[in-house]
């Protein structure tokens, strides 16, 4: 069975120093692996997808993701924290084969310190 | 670009009432799924349909139905209404089953 976890259920980090939140997965298949942000009062927005081409993989917003099989992680980082990354981060599997419905990580809130 | 419509965007009821939430995929979208996110909580898979046909099912009450329709838009019908139900109900479409979800907005549904 597929699943997700986070590893940190809160991240705190100063304006302008890197972000690092940590996802592991299980799969039985090759997965596909997503991050999505949620603001406050907010949709899901997708940040960025790995579906089995570059292990590393780019998003919006100065994100990235890599891919790293022999350990099981899709940690999502970026270099430079801006106070506008202040949300909810989920790490995202989809279930395959078969239903294809997403199974979501429990969150880790991101935290930008001025 | 049109992205996914959900209606309404905030809903109150009382106990034991019914209510009514409304997805409408992205044109040519043909596969649906919802998901509930109570508060703090990440989203839960409810249900999901390719093509008007059911293809999944997940943690949803016998309470709650749902189907879709002939123009591919989705209706989730809540019946007995419980305090427990108040969340934020996202639709997400994608292009044939299996590819990438785009969210909506998600209803948020208040239940008094």
């Amino acid at each position: 069975a597929q699943s997700v976890t986070q590893l940190d259920s809160h991240v705190s980090v100063s304006e302008g120093t890197p972000v690092l939140l940590r996802c592991n997965y299980s799969s039985s298949y090759s997965p596909s692996l997503f991050w999505y942000v949620q603001h406050p009062n907010k949709g899901l927005q997708l940040l960025l997808k790995y579906t089995s081409a570059a292990t590393l993989v780019k998003g919006i917003n100065g994100f990235e993701a890599e891919f790293k099989k022999s350990e099981t992680s899709f940690h999502l980082t970026k270099p430079s924290a801006h106070m506008s990354d202040a949300a909810e981060y989920f790490c995202v599997v989809s279930v395959s084969p078969g239903t294809y419905k997403y199974i979501f990580g429990t969150g880790t809130r991101l935290k930008v310190l001025a | 670009a049109a992205g996914v419509i959900q209606s309404p965007r905030h809903l109150i009821k009382e106990k034991r009432e019914t209510a009514t939430l409304k997805c409408y995929p992205i044109p040519r979208h043909d596969t649906v799924y919802w998901y509930q996110q109570g508060p703090g909580q990440d989203p839960q898979f409810l249900i999901s349909f390719y093509e008007k046909m059911q293809s999944d099912k997940g943690s949803i009450p016998d309470r709650f139905s749902a189907q879709q329709f002939s123009d591919y838009h989705s209706e989730l019908n809540m019946s007995s209404l419980e305090l427990g139900d108040s969340a934020l109900y996202f639709c997400a479409s994608s292009h044939g089953w299996g590819e990438l979800q785009f969210f909506g907005p998600g209803t948020r549904l208040t239940v008094l």
